[in-house]
Formats: structure tokens, sequence, C-alpha cells
């Protein structure tokens, strides 16, 4: 296993478009994480998943926000009529739950510019 | 909500030690951590350190956590070039459902 893997890697898009990240964990991990990073700030959370369940989500996601992870593997983040504020690196990470210590192992993340 | 602050740049030396620090605000927390971000890279974990400790050794990495001041720092002895990063703290606990608490990340700049 090569650790987790994001695509794609970067993305441009035009303002009010949508658009889909895609995060493969490692494959026994249970625990999968969205964050959003921005230049000169730490990771902020966005969702997390414990296998196929979403079990929370932060309370700054908007509705234009949906991820998903149906089979309890890969997961899909989608935004909605995208907007400039959107820009930003988005991570993934995942995790065993049963490590009590819970290290999260991260992506290269995929970087959004939206015009 | 719980806070986590760092400064956002250090400078040192090459060879010399470095010491980051770091301070937060969540009473309750049970892990706290080190990660590094290098450029085009993901984080990574660099250590550990659970509450009931108050301190880590793990080769030229020291953690020291005071808990009374809400104080944890990450020594890293013979500073090299390859330790150029940023280096981010964070936290985590039963109260914030053990999601990760992160500061803002320190730049380690090493001056040849």
């Amino acid at each position: 296993d090569t650790g987790v893997s994001q695509n794609p890697r970067h993305k441009i898009t035009k303002r009010g478009q949508n658009v889909t990240f895609r995060c493969d964990p490692i494959s026994e991990h249970n625990r999968l994480y969205w964050y959003r990073q921005t230049l000169g700030q730490g990771p902020e959370f966005l969702t997390y998943f414990q296998n196929e369940a979403q079990l929370e989500k932060s309370r700054l996601l908007s509705d234009r926000f949906s991820a998903e992870r149906p089979k309890g593997s890969f997961s899909t983040l989608e935004i909605q009529r995208t907007e400039q504020g959107d820009s930003a690196m988005y991570l993934c990470a995942s995790s065993l739950a049963a490590l009590s210590y819970n290290e999260q192992f991260f992506g290269p993340g995929t970087r959004l510019t939206v015009l | 909500g719980e806070d986590v602050e760092q400064s956002l740049f250090l400078s040192v030396r090459e060879g010399d030690s470095s010491v980051i620090n770091c301070t937060y605000t969540d009473s309750s927390s049970t892990y706290l951590y080190w990660y590094k971000q290098e450029p085009g890279a993901g984080l990574q974990l660099l250590t550990y350190i659970f509450s009931n400790m108050d301190m880590k050794q793990d080769q030229r990495l020291t953690v020291l956590l005071n808990k009374k001041d809400k104080h944890l720092s990450l020594r890293i002895a013979d500073t090299q070039t390859g330790d150029s990063a940023i280096y981010f703290c964070a936290e985590t606990s039963m109260d914030s459902n053990y999601q990760l608490i992160w500061g803002a990340g320190t730049k380690l700049i090493i001056k040849p």
C-alpha cells in the first residue's frame, strides 16, 4: 500500500461550477477524514466517516459541500456552485479506529482554485 | 471553542537545537501531536504524547508537556537542512469527539 492518495492534485474551476474530489485511504483503515487548509493555517475539520457512515460534519460546512463513502473504502467530496472563498487545499486522512492514539495518515491534498 | 496557538516562524542555525512551542486551551486533552508538512508532501505525524506523560524522546526529537500550563514543546537536536518544514501542533480529547484541533503551524527556517 502506498498510503493515502487524492485525485486530482490540482483543480482550477470557474465560480459557479461543481467540482468533485476523490480520496483513496489506506486499505485497512476504517476512518476517513476531510479537512480544508488555507495558506498560513492549520487544517480545518470538515467531516469524517467510520466505514460508510458519516459520523460528524463541521458546523462550518456549507450545504454546498457533500461527502460520501459508499462502500467504506474511497470517498468523494463534492462542492456545488463553487465560490472564490472555496479556494484552498483539501486534505484527506485515514486512520485505524482501534489505535488509541488515532494516528491520521494524510494524502498530498487537492489544491482548488476558483476563478 | 478550543484553541491551539504557535509562533509562525522559527529561524535556527544548522547544527543547533530547535525548540518549537505550542499552547492549548483544552483542559481535557488526551493526546497531543506534532505533525510535519513539507512542500508538496502530505502532513506526516512526527510524534505524539499522551496527556499523563511529561516527556517523550525519540532519536533527535524530544517532546515536553506541561499540563498545568497547557504548554507543549518540540525540541529537534542537531537541526539539519532536511528539517526545514512547517510544524503543526494538534490536540484531541473526548470532549472534541476525538477531532484534531490544530495550530496554525510554525515554519522552521534553517540558516547555514
